[in-house]
């Protein structure tokens, strides 16, 4: 089964570029969207298709993906950017989830 | 506004059977791919079961063989018919709604519920 691998917690300073790794086979030829889950409240689409932003979410949030790798990257993190983050993509009639990642802003 | 609305969570004894619901409103569950999602306690999330608008349905391994997902299209409802429940089913279960391609390749989940807990212990 296809499997997506991400580091469990990734710190950043406030102002500072958090990048956040999603890892799995071959994963640039997939879509990979990327959620932020705060703590009680359900998981928040903030890029789908690879890099695309839904409406409302701010620009400091960015997308990429190449190779075996999909970052996340948020630039000017602010405290309000932390929180877990999931990488899913799809295989196969399969939904996948990375095991998250818990970002820190200190 | 799209709202999905799960029920149907509770405690329950291994080995015990629980029907979940999710009732969507301005979103017509027959004709989108929606999904379940769970998530156990302090744990990331899991992906559970899926049915296509054209009916199809699947589920994660962990599942398959016990639960069962399906709609009621008048009632514009979601289930998940959950059997032999184990502790580690314990979770909160997400009620979502993906946008596909059409032919089931789902590029992303942009509506979720907001979770019914299901807690499986004696």
């Amino acid at each position: 089964s296809y499997e997506l691998t991400q580091p469990p917690s990734v710190s950043v300073s406030p102002g500072q570029t958090a990048s956040i790794p999603c890892s799995g086979d071959k994963l640039e030829d997939k879509y990979t969207c990327w959620y932020q889950q705060k703590p009680g409240q359900s998981p928040v689409l903030v890029i789908y298709q690879d890099f695309k932003r839904p409406s409302g979410i701010p620009e400091r949030f960015s997308g990429s993906n190449s190779g075996n790798t999909a970052t996340l990257t948020i630039s000017g993190t602010q405290a309000v950017d932390e929180g877990d983050y999931y990488c899913q993509a799809w295989d196969s009639n399969y939904v996948v989830f990375g095991g998250g990642t818990k970002l820190t802003v200190l | 506004e799209v709202q999905l609305v799960e029920s149907g969570g509770g405690l329950v004894q291994p080995g015990g059977s629980l029907r979940l619901s999710c009732a969507a409103s301005e979103l017509t569950v027959s004709a989108n791919y929606m999904t379940w999602v769970r998530q156990a306690p302090g744990k990331g999330l899991e992906w559970v079961s899926v049915i296509y608008s054209g009916g199809s349905t699947y589920y994660a391994d962990s599942v398959k063989g016990r639960f069962t997902i399906s709609r009621h299209n008048s009632k514009n409802t979601l289930y998940l018919q959950m059997n032999s429940l184990r502790a580690e089913d314990t979770a909160v279960y997400y009620c979502a709604r993906g946008i596909d391609d059409g032919g089931g390749y789902l590029y992303y989940i942009d509506y979720w519920g907001q979770g019914t807990l299901v807690t499986v212990s004696s």
